[in-house]
């Protein structure tokens, strides 16, 4: 059983369009995150929730738009692409904010 | 910036040979973890090491946290070409999410 799995892997997409990728985690974990990696390999957090509350928004642009519908579920919902959104991202999640993290496969988002 | 540093950039070793990555923080930690990140994959946690532990051990892997100096080194001993990946060490401070330093590309060569 995938802990945590997202999808889709792959996302290829124009400028301009709207897009969504979902996550989800089966380890009864109350905290989840997105992270975004750059291509340079850099982790950079983007989104963390607590039982399905926001907790943390880095600065992040506002066509980012995270959505929990329940604590097992957090998608991440992008309006209005832009070529520097591309990007792997990933979602993770922990059964508390200081104990380990358990991550996605990631989802590669390419805008064209 | 309040990411941690890691060095070597990049390392490059023959199978057996051991493999030690470094990384520094600024602020202070509850905890600093590693994980590895397989080409294309997402990333696995290795070992959380707590603020007021010094060492600790799995398997092949051995962390030391100095507080201190606000450093932290993994070693790899015996190395195999299985552990080629990107090395991250994380740190946890109060309420924050991990922030992760910039990575250790690793390559052992059979």
């Amino acid at each position: 059983d995938t802990a945590v799995s997202q999808t889709p892997k792959y996302l290829v997409t124009q400028m301009g369009n709207d897009k969504s990728i979902k996550c989800e985690q089966n380890l009864g974990h109350d905290t989840m995150y997105w992270y975004k990696q750059d291509s340079k390999k850099f982790l950079k957090i983007m989104f963390s929730y607590n039982n399905k509350e926001l907790i943390i928004n880095e600065t992040v642009p506002n066509r980012f738009s995270p959505k929990s519908p329940d604590k097992a579920h957090l998608n991440l919902h992008i309006n209005s692409l832009e070529l520097g959104d591309s990007a792997v991202y990933f979602c993770a999640s922990s059964q508390a904010r200081e104990t380990e993290a358990f991550f996605g496969q990631g989802t590669r988002l390419t805008v064209v | 910036s309040q990411q941690g540093e890691e060095d070597p950039q990049a390392l490059s070793i023959q199978e057996g040979e051991n493999a030690t990555m470094n990384c520094s923080y600024k602020t202070s930690i509850n905890n600093l973890q590693w994980y590895r990140q397989n080409s294309g994959r997402g990333l696995v946690h290795l070992i959380l090491i707590r603020s007021n532990e010094r060492e600790k051990h799995s398997g092949r892997l051995r962390v030391t946290l100095d507080t201190s100096k606000k450093s932290s080194s993994l070693l790899i001993t015996a190395s195999r070409a299985a552990d080629t990946a990107s090395y991250f060490c994380a740190r946890n401070s109060g309420n924050t999410p991990l922030v992760f330093g910039k990575g250790t590309r690793l390559s052992v060569i059979a």
